[in-house]
């Protein structure tokens, strides 16, 4: 079974460019999930779908940060403008299911670098 | 706020000695509970779960952990590590039925051959 992919695996900016990251998970999870690892640090989530709509994008930096996830299956994740602070790995993860006893799967992610 | 505590950021051992990192979190309610591993250079890994049921919990690579609900914990353990578990470790726990992960920091571990 493949697992979650991401690409670009590593991508150089400056600041205030604008930058997107691209996730598709594993064939029929229904939920998906975008997480910043900062270094030294554990995953923060960012956002969640069930399917194509947005169950939880509390902790998303609106004012920067968007994220879709169209027809159900890929998403995208796009910072702009972005800034030093950004800098992080950026990880796409999925479950089967939304609820209950579900188990995240994890991409390779996304390390980015602003300069 | 809910948080999930990992203490001892950076262990160094010997290979066979034996390991424990501990996993606390402050949540209320019935929780769904993880560690993953990350191997230099490789994504995140689930190295065993715990949702219901015997509270000592068996995971690959002989790993194992134990979820004591009053301490609200979730140690790791392993008994005899090799040079091959070098990696950071994290905890990570979410609320049953709404599946956000919260993640400790990590540990980093290093066995020396």
């Amino acid at each position: 079974e493949a697992g979650v992919a991401q690409s670009p695996r590593y991508k150089i900016i400056e600041k205030r460019q604008s930058v997107a990251f691209w996730c598709n998970p594993i064939s029929g999870h229904a939920t998906l999930y975008w997480y910043q690892q900062i270094l030294g640090q554990g995953p923060k989530l960012l956002i969640q779908f069930q399917n194509n709509g947005v169950v939880d994008d509390s902790q998303l930096p609106k004012d920067r940060f968007s994220a879709e996830r169209l027809k159900g299956v890929d998403s995208t994740l796009k910072i702009q403008p972005a800034k030093l602070e950004d800098s992080a790995v950026y990880l796409c993860a999925s479950s089967l299911r939304f609820g209950g006893q579900e188990t995240q799967y994890f991409g390779p992610g996304t390390r980015l670098l602003v300069l | 706020a809910q948080s999930v505590s990992q203490h001892n950021h950076h262990v160094i051992l010997s290979e066979a000695a034996s390991l424990e990192l501990g996993c606390n979190y402050s949540y209320g309610g019935t929780v769904n509970l993880f560690w993953y591993v990350q191997y230099p250079g490789q994504h995140l890994q689930l190295l065993l779960k715990y949702f219901s049921g015997d509270p000592l919990v068996k995971g690959i690579k002989g790993f194992e952990a134990e979820f004591i609900k009053s301490k609200f914990s979730f140690n790791l353990r392993k008994p005899s590590v090799q040079w091959s578990d070098t990696a950071e470790y994290f905890c990570a726990v979410s609320l049953y039925g709404n599946n956000r992960l919260a993640f400790g920091k990590g540990n980093q571990v290093v066995v020396i051959p």
